[in-house]
């Protein structure tokens, strides 16, 4: 496998599940990205992970919870989440280099959450 | 306030013809990079092109040129030829902070892009 996996591509769960969103990075990246993607609005930045650590949390809410537990994979958790909190929600790895600017970031190709 | 301005919800451009997505931009940083990229209905982000802000060229990939206007702050798409397959949403994104500050993207709201026959 190459480049950036996410599972699984469609997730829909009640308000009272819990579930896991699994991104795996086969580029031997450094950093990775949840951004989430709802109808009719920009992509917003969740979580970034450098070097596994979490150097930033974009005021989300604590229902969504995210995991790094080594620099190829990365899970956002899932629980008592809301309607409004459906949408895609998209992986994306770089490689991060001191003052270069240039390293595009990876997408997967998303989970499209519906929460109902 | 918005950092990445994209102004134009919906373009349509007739095929084999040029078309221009409008990117603007704000930053108080010397050093930051832009990125276009586009999403097909399967939803996967697909790099395009990339233009450094000390770059003094404008950045080109094939049939994709960037319009890089530093002092306008603008960073428009410029697509040549275009292509039914071109038909998708195209983000344009920016990047700004040195070292390993965690690289952040950030995206404007996008536009969707029609080719038609």
């Amino acid at each position: 496998e190459t480049g950036v996996t996410q599972t699984p591509r469609h997730l829909v769960m009640g308000m009272t599940n819990k579930k896991s969103l699994k991104c795996e990075q086969h580029l031997g990246h450094n950093a990775m990205y949840w951004y989430k993607q709802s109808a009719k609005k920009p992509l917003e930045l969740m979580f970034v992970y450098n070097f596994k650590e979490q150097t930033e949390n974009n005021s989300v809410p604590s229902r969504f919870s995210p995991e790094c537990p080594n620099s190829s994979h990365l899970f956002l958790h899932l629980h008592t989440l809301q309607p409004e909190d459906s949408a895609l929600y998209l992986c994306a790895s770089s490689q991060l280099t001191g003052r270069l600017m240039n390293t595009e970031a990876f997408f997967g190709q998303g989970t499209r959450l519906t929460v109902v | 306030a918005q950092k990445i301005t994209q102004t134009q919800p919906g373009m349509f451009v007739q095929e084999k013809e040029a078309v221009t997505l409008d990117c603007t931009y704000d930053t108080s940083d010397q050093s930051y990079g832009l990125f276009w990229y586009k999403q097909p209905s399967s939803g996967e982000m697909i790099f395009l092109i990339y233009q450094g802000s000390y770059d003094e060229q404008n950045a080109t990939e094939g049939r994709y040129s960037l319009n890089f206007q530093k002092a306008r702050k603008s960073a428009n798409l410029v697509i040549s030829a275009s292509q039914l397959g071109d038909s998708a949403m195209y983000f344009c994104a920016m990047r700004e902070g040195l070292g390993n500050q965690g690289g952040k993207l950030i995206f404007g709201q996008g536009t969707e892009l029609s080719v038609k026959p």
